[in-house]
């Protein structure tokens, strides 16, 4: 049971380039979600998704897109990335809070990308 | 909109002394409230958590009670160990199954031997 993986761990992107961010969980967990990290501000909410084929946007969705089309996996795409963009990104899981009450969310090690 | 604020770090202390990470929050309903630790290189843990007004949470010597009154949730431990050492983050959310967290901005607390 390998949890929530991330990769990658590392990434140097130049600005205007793409890539994509991939997060992925064998916990058959339905919630995912992505947040980014950035020093003095704790983790702020990028994309959410309650399950597959269903995503919506939370705190600081722009310049990122999502899709869910396994419960598995939750890629996170950077389409043209920014300075701004620079940050730790973390990917978390959870079971469905509507049958099961109360979870805790599992966080993935993060994946620490820099726009130059 | 729902915050949490978190006592300015970086703190210091050495080992064995008495922790406190302060931590208020302001929130339109009745949120569930959180601990997370995140050790060096590491993705955040859940260190404890507290549901409803008046829990107390605890794990691993950490204590924290939820104050709906002063809308706060500080973190304690009596005897802290430089194992301790890591970034701290208090965190709430208002929907059933913690799955949209708002953090607050972390704390980063360093024991010394």
């Amino acid at each position: 049971n390998a949890g929530v993986t991330q990769t990658p761990k590392f990434q140097v992107l130049k600005t205007g380039q793409s890539m994509t961010l991939q997060c992925a969980q064998d916990m058959n967990h339905e919630y995912m979600s992505w947040y980014r990290q950035d020093p003095g501000m704790g983790l702020r909410l990028i994309h959410y998704s309650v399950g597959a084929g269903i995503t919506d946007q939370g705190e600081v969705p722009n310049g990122y897109n999502v899709s869910r089309s396994t419960t598995e996996d939750f890629p996170l795409r950077l389409l043209s990335a920014a300075p701004s963009q620079t940050s730790v990104y973390f990917c978390a899981s959870s079971p469905s809070s509507v049958r099961e009450g109360y979870n805790e969310q599992f966080f993935g090690p993060g994946t620490r990308l820099t726009v130059l | 909109g729902d915050s949490v604020t978190q006592m300015e770090g970086p703190v210091t202390l050495s080992e064995e002394a008495f922790l406190t990470i302060n931590c208020t929050y302001t929130a339109t309903g009745y949120p569930s409230l959180f601990w997370y630790v995140q050790y060096p290189g590491e993705g955040l843990q859940l260190l404890l958590k507290a549901t409803k007004a008046d829990d107390k949470g605890s794990n691993k010597g950490f204590e924290a009670t939820y104050r709906k009154e002063t809308t706060s949730f500080h973190l304690e431990k009596g005897s802290v160990q430089v194992s301790d050492s890591a970034v701290y983050f208090c965190a709430l959310s208002e929907i059933q199954g913690a799955q949209k967290l708002v953090f607050g901005q972390g704390t980063r607390l360093t024991i010394n031997p």
